[in-house]
Parts: C-alpha cells; sequence; structure tokens
C-alpha cells in the first residue's frame, strides 16, 4: 500500500523556521519526482516546490524562492521541506506528493501537516 | 509562469445533471493538464490526465477535452458524491500551476 506521511507541522512565529518530512513507502521513490502543494485556510491549491527523483533538479514557486529549500534522502525514502524567514501568509496544510510529469503520472498524497505562522 | 484561468469559480446543479467545468492556459501547455477532485479536509484526488485520460477507478461519468489552450471537465450526470471542489493543473513547465478552483454546490 503507498503511504505518504507527512510531519514536521506546527505553530512559528514570523521570522522562524521549520522542517517538513515526508515519509513515502509502498512505491520506488527514487523513481519519481516528488512536490510539496499547500492550501491556506478556506484558499485553493497552491503549488510550492518539486524535485527531481535523482534530487539534481529543484524547482520553487516565486512565493517562496529564496526562503524555502527542498531535498530527498532516497535511501530513507523521505522528501523534505526547509522552511526560513516564514510569514503570516504562509499558514496552510502542506501537502506531500509525487508530481505529475510530461512522463509519469502517478497520483500519489498525503493526508498534509498544517503550519500555522502567528506571534 | 502559465497562469490557468478557471471557471466558474462556483457552480449550483443537481443530482443527474450535466455540468461542465472549464480551464483556459495563457499559452499552449499541450495537453498536459490534469483534473482534480477535492473534498473538505481531504487530499485531492486525481480524476484526468494528460487533458482526457481517465485515472484508473475514476467513474466515467468524469470526462475531460482540449480545445487549443481552452481544457474542459465533463461530468455526464451528477451524483451525490460529486460535489466537491474542482482544480486543473498544468505540468507542462514548471513552476506548476493550479486554476483557482470550481466548487460544485447542490441546488
Amino acid at each position: 500500500e503507498v503511504q505518504l506521511l507527512e510531519s514536521g507541522g506546527g505553530l512559528v512565529q514570523p521570522g522562524g523556521s521549520l522542517r517538513l518530512s515526508c515519509a513515502a513507502s509502498g512505491f520506488i521513490f527514487s523513481s519519481y519526482a516528488m512536490s510539496w502543494v499547500r492550501q491556506a485556510p478556506g484558499k485553493g491549491l497552491e503549488w510550492v516546490s518539486a524535485i527531481s527523483g535523482s534530487g539534481g533538479s529543484t524547482y520553487y514557486a516565486d512565493s517562496v524562492k529564496g526562503r524555502f529549500t527542498i531535498s530527498r534522502d532516497n535511501s530513507k525514502n523521505t522528501l523534505y521541506l526547509q522552511m526560513n524567514s516564514l510569514r503570516a501568509e504562509d499558514t496552510a496544510v502542506y501537502y506531500c506528493a509525487t508530481q505529475m510529469t510530461t512522463v509519469t503520472k502517478v497520483p500519489y498524497w498525503g493526508q498534509g501537516t498544517l503550519v500555522t505562522v502567528s506571534s | 509562469d502559465i497562469q490557468m484561468t478557471q471557471s466558474p469559480s462556483t457552480l449550483s446543479a443537481s443530482v443527474g445533471d450535466r455540468v461542465t467545468i472549464t480551464c483556459r492556459a495563457s499559452q499552449s501547455i499541450s495537453f498536459w493538464l490534469a483534473w482534480y477532485q477535492q473534498k473538505p479536509g481531504k487530499a485531492p484526488k486525481l480524476l484526468i490526465y494528460d487533458a482526457s485520460s481517465l485515472e484508473s477507478g475514476v467513474p466515467s461519468r468524469f470526462s475531460g477535452s482540449v480545445s487549443g489552450t481552452e481544457f474542459t471537465l465533463t461530468i455526464s450526470s451528477l451524483q451525490p458524491d460529486d460535489f466537491a471542489t474542482y482544480y486543473c493543473q498544468q505540468y507542462y513547465s514548471y513552476p506548476v500551476t493550479f486554476g483557482q478552483g470550481t466548487k460544485l454546490e447542490i441546488k
């Protein structure tokens, strides 16, 4: 059974940092690009970042570029999102998901982890 | 960046109705578009990929089509379980972008 299990969310003050993790199982993790997608309370989906299967290529939304860093450890089947200089507008549920590409169409999503940025 | 303009933002319909949701890309994305369904408190669920390919296990009342840069999700006969929010997503190029969402409500 495929599982994506996010952790690391919580309450953080503006300007603070947080690292999200996503533990994957049930599929060949290193074969797939992975992404983080967030959803602010009552709002739509916003793609945040993606990383290739090897980890050699990374991509970011303009809204997080320079503040967030995506990485992966294929030996641990784990995806990460390091979030620095957090702002109130980063408050959202963060989902880990396989990234749809022109080559792979694998639709795995985690259950999400809530990040709240507030003083 | 590629903008995805989704319409309508809200749609009221009845069980048995045929409904259509549209997404327009700001530039050509070929057919690299997916449609998702999301229910409150849940992760999105893939319905359609590559504009018109039905994801395994998704009922055949869901279909997708494309004409140029305009993409359409059609539900042929609404069922009670279909009332949810729908999103399009382009994966032609990074940054990947979603449409704003369409909330499908019971009339």
